[in-house]
C-alpha cells in the first residue's frame, strides 16, 4: 500500500528555534501533499495544501511566513515552523495523494510531535 | 454549523458485539467520503472510502445517506484490536480539493 514517511517523529526544542519536518512518499508520486495539526482530543486541522512545483495554499488563520512549506519534488514536502513558541506545540501530520482529485484517498505520514519549551 | 460532526463517545462495546456510529456533514454538495482509523498518538490510517451504494470490507460496512447528510460505519463481531478512534472525512463542497475531518468516534472494545 501507499507509504508516507515523516521525519522526525519527536522534536523538543527551545522557544525561538526553527524546526523543519520532512514528508516523503516512498512508493508513489505525491502530486498533492497536505499539512495538518492536531491538538489532543481535537480533529485534524488542515494548515495548507501544496501541489508539486506550486506555492502552498494556506487555510485561513495560518501564517504563511511562520509555517513555510516547500514541495519541490513529487516525493518530498517540508514544513518549517519558524521561531517556534510553546503555543506551536502540537502533533503535525502530513498526508500525500497521488493526483489532484479529492476522491483519491490521502495517506498519512507517521506524524511529528513538536514540544517547544 | 461545523462541516463535519461526530459524537466522540466513547462507544464501549463488548467483544463480539456490533457497533455502529454516524458522521454528519453540513454541505449537501459534498462528493467524497472516507473513514479513517486513528490509534492513540498515531497517524490516521485509511479504513475505507464510502461509495453511494455503500461498501463492505470484511467486518466493516460503510453507508452514505445523502438525504439526511450522514455516513455510517458498522463494525460486526468486534475485536479487541478494533479499539481506536474512527475519523470521518468529507470534502466540504464540490470542486474543493481538501477534506474536512471530524473529531472521531472513540470505540473501546471490552473483553
Amino acid at each position: 500500500g501507499a507509504v508516507v514517511s515523516q521525519h522526525p517523529s519527536w522534536v523538543i526544542c527551545k522557544s525561538g528555534t526553527s524546526v523543519k519536518i520532512e514528508c516523503r512518499s516512498l512508493d508513489f508520486q505525491a502530486t498533492t501533499m497536505f499539512w495538518y495539526r492536531q491538538f489532543p482530543k481535537q480533529s485534524l486541522m488542515l494548515m495548507a495544501t501544496s501541489n508539486e512545483g506550486s506555492k502552498a495554499t494556506y487555510e485561513q488563520g495560518v501564517e504563511k511566513d511562520k509555517f513555510l512549506i516547500n514541495h519541490a519534488s513529487l516525493t518530498l514536502s517540508t514544513l518549517t515552523v519558524t521561531s517556534a513558541h510553546p503555543e506551536d506545540s502540537s502533533f503535525y501530520i502530513c498526508s500525500a495523494r497521488n493526483g489532484r482529485r479529492v476522491e483519491q484517498p490521502q495517506h498519512f505520514g507517521d506524524g511529528t510531535r513538536l514540544s517547544i519549551l | 454549523r461545523k462541516e463535519v460532526e461526530q459524537d466522540p463517545g466513547p462507544f464501549n462495546v463488548p467483544e463480539g458485539a456490533t457497533v455502529a456510529f454516524n458522521c454528519t456533514y453540513s454541505n449537501s454538495a459534498s462528493q467524497s467520503f472516507f473513514w479513517y482509523r486513528q490509534d492513540c498518538r498515531k497517524e490516521p490510517k485509511l479504513l475505507m472510502s464510502v461509495y453511494s451504494s455503500g461498501n463492505e470490507d470484511g467486518r466493516f460496512t460503510a453507508q452514505l445517506n445523502r438525504a439526511s447528510q450522514y455516513i455510517s460505519l458498522l463494525i460486526r463481531d468486534s475485536k479487541l484490536s478494533d479499539s481506536a478512534t474512527y475519523l470521518c472525512a468529507v470534502n466540504p463542497y464540490y470542486g474543493n480539493n481538501r477534506l474536512a475531518f471530524g473529531k472521531g468516534n472513540q470505540v473501546v472494545v471490552i473483553p
